[in-house]
């Protein structure tokens, strides 16, 4: 079975700390995602990456970074956390083209 | 226009009634649709994906296709209370490109 993990279920931290989420999956997948999640708002794609050391923006990447130094592991960073970035964020990979596995989600507050 | 949109519902059927779920896209280069299932507090998983038109089959799910009304479904035939949770739509232009996620439509089946 695909197995994508993700670095904590639960996460709290101040305004304006660098917060690092890290996610691995261990089936050689292609392309790895990170989304959050809001009530209302559904999943809301944040950066791509479809090789490793390659990113794409998605809808939102204002205030977050990612690296992905290898394939197995994409890191999601947030420069300097603020409140409206309390969420759910989910990591997600995929063979190109086809479905998506997801790990079980981070919720992060910050307070 | 949103890119990908359902309908949020919530919507309630009868505990062995068939559910049927709608979503309709923008983008006529999309070539790849798929179906999850996100239970309360848990992370998305793939129940059905679909690249032609037409049915196709699962045990109780039946997606279906139709790319010129850009319009793709889920029935869940003999629908139980296990099946209560929220469907997201999804779909794809292609291998390299990002996946747009519709706003999901919650599902209630009554016992």
């Amino acid at each position: 079975d695909v197995k994508v993990t993700q670095s904590s279920r639960y996460l709290v931290k101040r305004t304006g700390e660098k917060v690092f989420l890290e996610c691995v999956q261990d089936m050689d997948h292609e392309n790895m995602f990170w989304y959050r999640q809001d009530p209302g708002l559904g999943l809301r794609l944040i950066y791509f990456s479809y090789d490793v050391k390659m990113k794409e923006k998605g809808d939102i990447p204002e205030g977050y970074s990612v690296s992905r130094e290898k394939k197995e592991r994409f890191s999601l960073i947030l420069e300097s956390a603020s409140t409206n970035q309390t969420s759910m964020y989910l990591c997600a990979s995929s063979v190109l083209g086809y479905e998506q596995y997801f790990g079980p989600g981070t919720r992060l507050t910050v307070t | 226009q949103k890119e990908v949109e359902q309908n949020s519902g919530p919507l309630s059927v009868p505990e062995g009634a068939i559910a049927s779920l709608n979503c309709t896209y923008s983008d006529r280069g999309s070539q790849s649709f798929f179906w999850y299932r996100q239970y309360s507090g848990k992370s998305p998983e793939l129940i059905m994906f679909i690249y032609s038109n037409g049915d196709k089959e699962d045990g109780r799910f039946t997606a279906q296709l139709n790319k010129a009304s850009q319009y793709v479904s889920l029935l869940i035939r003999d629908s139980q209370p296990s099946d209560s949770a929220t469907y997201l739509c999804a779909v794809t232009r292609a291998s390299y490109d990002k996946v747009i996620f519709g706003p999901g439509t919650s599902l209630s089946v009554i016992p």
